[in-house]
């Protein structure tokens, strides 16, 4: 059973670019969500997609935007790209089972904005 | 001040040894408490969790959490090389988003 998988695995950018980053779920999954891990720190939420709709969001600004599509996958867009937007972009599917949430997380995308 | 904290470490141990890891928080709402491994270039993985106060066991892990004094611990017996990772707890709400700290590095020493 492939798990979260996330692509490109690694990605450099120049300030003022756009990006868009994929991620597939783990089968059976059919909630998604996006984070950023700035390098010494902890995943910080950015926003969450259920049924191809932005379900909650982060303290993330409008340059970061993201879709689901009806197969469960998402990307996640980031415009106008800072400095400050390099981390690793983790991907994290889920479903409800009934009782609390599990997240799997996929090994993530590394931009750098250079 | 963050929603969770948690020492950065490095926590430096020899093999065989408990090793603790806490984290504090400040929002009474928090529900479920995660606790997920990191390896280094790698996405966290789900270790464990607990709902509400308690005690849970897992193997050589246990996950103990006190609502009242907003202290969460992870640990870990026997301790081994394999072990060594960032730890990251991450309670949640009864919203979606998980809280993550900043990760405790563990190094286990052969």
């Amino acid at each position: 059973d492939a798990g979260v998988t996330q692509s490109p695995t690694h990605l450099i950018k120049t300030r003022g670019q756009q990006v868009t980053l994929r991620c597939s779920p783990k089968s059976g999954h059919d909630t998604v969500s996006w984070y950023q891990q700035a390098l010494g720190q902890g995943p910080q939420f950015i926003f969450q997609y259920y049924e191809e709709e932005e379900r909650q969001r982060g303290n993330f600004p409008d340059r970061f935007s993201g879709h689901q599509f009806p197969n469960y996958s998402s990307e996640l867009n980031v415009n106008a790209l800072l400095l400050g937007d390099s981390a690793l972009y983790l991907c994290a599917s889920s479903t409800w089972t009934g009782r609390v949430t599990e997240a799997f997380f996929g090994q993530g995308t590394r931009l750098t904005v250079v | 001040q963050k929603e969770v904290e948690q020492d950065p470490g490095p926590l430096s141990v020899p093999e065989g040894a408990i090793v603790s890891l806490n984290c504090t928080y400040s929002n009474s709402a928090f529900q479920y408490f995660m606790w997920y491994r990191q390896y280094s270039r790698k996405g966290p993985e789900l270790l464990m969790y607990t709902y509400s106060s308690g005690n849970k066991e897992d193997g050589r892990f246990t996950a103990q959490v006190d609502k009242s004094s907003k202290y969460i611990s992870l640990f870990i017996r026997d301790s081994q090389p394999s072990d060594s990772a960032t730890y990251l707890c991450a309670p949640r709400d009864s919203s979606y988003k998980l809280i993550f700290g900043s990760g405790t590095r563990l190094l286990v020493r052969p």
